[in-house]
């Protein structure tokens, strides 16, 4: 079974700066996905971002991008000029590739509570 | 835009009542699951769907039952609400990759927080 560890259970950055939320996971499978979701206090998951293993190159939308590292299975989660609406929790989350029904579902970690000092 | 409805966002339920909590979504994906997230633990699987009438157990089921009669809907139910599953609910819905490259984008709901007293 996959599992998915986020060591930061908080974490905090002035706002305009950058911050980088860290994310490991454990799997014995070579081809999976890999998500970072947000979850503001409205409670509405938003899919921030997300990384196909088979991809070399990192992804990257505006002001969040990731650094996936395959081999040391590391997909960290950075957030540039940080603004105040990046206050939320941060989950990330594992699928794996294969498309046989029972392999749908997504494994989250725990989360990193992220603040914005302003 | 994709648009997943929980029936309720907060609930309050007596010890031993059968609860229902409904998910529908209005794009016609296959794929519904039903979350539970407490904090520290993040979000674990309860059950899925592929399909009308089909389900599939995730890693905590116990305790919980789903119904989905119609693809939209897809039912969490709590035969005997326990105060341990005072929790946030979190549906999802997921169209069928069409094939195994395909990365589809799972949708979630707003969330139920269910209070068992």
């Amino acid at each position: 079974a996959q599992t998915v560890t986020q060591s930061q259970p908080e974490m905090s950055v002035q706002e305009a700066e950058t911050v980088t939320l860290s994310c490991t996971y454990d799997t014995s499978e070579s081809d999976y996905y890999l998500f970072w979701y947000k979850q503001p206090p409205s409670r509405q998951m938003i899919l921030v971002i997300r990384q196909e293993a088979y991809k070399q190159q990192n992804a990257t939308e505006n002001r969040f991008s990731v650094n996936f590292q395959k081999a040391a299975k590391s997909f960290s989660l950075k957030i540039s000029d940080s603004q105040l609406g990046d206050a939320a929790m941060y989950f990330c989350a594992y699928r794996s590739v294969r498309a046989n029904f029972g392999n749908e579902k997504l494994t989250f970690g725990t989360g990193t509570r992220l603040t914005i000092i302003p | 835009d994709v648009k997943v409805t929980q029936s309720s966002r907060y609930l309050v339920k007596r010890t031993g009542e059968k609860v229902f909590l409904e998910c529908v979504q209005d794009m016609d994906h296959e794929n519904m699951f039903w979350y539970r997230q407490d904090p520290g633990l993040g979000l674990r699987l309860i059950y899925f769907s592929y399909d009308v009438k089909m389900k599939e157990k995730g890693d905590i089921p116990e305790g919980y039952s789903v119904s989905r009669e119609k693809k939209e809907r897809f039912s969490l139910i709590l035969e005997s609400a326990s105060t341990n599953q005072t929790s946030m609910y979190l549906c999802a819905s997921r169209p069928l990759p069409r094939d195994t490259t395909s990365n589809t984008e799972a949708f979630f709901g707003q969330g139920t927080r269910l209070t068992v007293v």
